[in-house]
């Protein structure tokens, strides 16, 4: 079946660190990823995404590349800083008889101080 | 362009009663989606709409349901509530059309059960 795993939180690190946020996924067929981020309070924002093998996403100083080989689409910034303090969740886009599905990982809590 | 709006965005209701929410998609998108967010269980898929037809259907009883209007706005009804319905509620939209589908989130709908 389709399932997402997201490394479990929180993870807490202080401003200008280095930020992974591993993501792998099970899936049948050429599913598309996407990263999502919750702000307290909000809904869901897209953050990026990649339809395709090799692709990598990138917004905000956030990036992600599609891995086939190794099922990833990990999270990565190179300098974070307090107003990215959220929650990120890794997506599975799967498109099957002729609709779309959404199946989202548990969420990974990210607080970054000063 | 306007993002997709939610209505109302917090309620609070007793054990029993039923209530309706309300959801405005993205401008030309034919699809919407809806999700329950708890704590306990995460994102989990309800139903998904296009074109005034559902169809989609997530593992949720049938007190839960849901309709969608020639204008492509969409409402989810549930029906003698429970404690446990008390939940973030969000709706998405997108073109729902094509295997690279994006879906975009609306702010939620807070919902208090007593």
């Amino acid at each position: 079946g389709n399932s997402v795993t997201q490394m479990e939180g929180p993870v807490t690190l202080s401003e200008e660190a280095f930020l992974t946020i591993n993501c792998t996924y099970t899936a049948t067929g050429y599913p598309s990823l996407f990263w999502y981020v919750q702000y307290p309070g909000e809904g869901l924002q897209l953050l990026l995404k990649a339809t395709k093998a090799d692709d990598k996403g990138s917004n905000k100083g956030f990036e992600a590349t599609y891995r086939k080989e190794t099922t990833s689409f990990h999270l990565e910034k190179g300098s974070v800083q307090v107003s990215d303090s959220a929650v990120y969740f890794c997506a599975l886009g799967v498109f099957s008889g002729g609709y779309n599905k959404l199946i989202f990982g548990a969420g990974t809590r990210l607080a970054v101080h000063p | 362009k306007a993002g997709v709006t939610q209505t109302p965005r917090y309620l609070i209701k007793t054990r029993g009663q039923q209530v309706t929410l309300s959801c405005s998609p993205i401008s030309g998108h034919r699809s919407v989606s809806w999700y329950q967010q708890t704590p306990g269980q995460g994102l989990q898929f309800l139903f998904e709409y296009f074109s005034e037809t559902q169809r989609n259907k997530g593992n949720f009883p049938g007190r839960f349901s849901g309709r969608q209007f020639s204008n492509s706005r969409s409402e989810m009804n549930v029906s003698t509530l429970e404690l446990g319905d008390s939940a973030l509620y969000l709706c998405a939209s997108s073109l729902g059309t094509a295997g690279t589908d994006t879906q975009y989130f609306g702010p939620g709908t807070r919902l208090t059960v007593l």
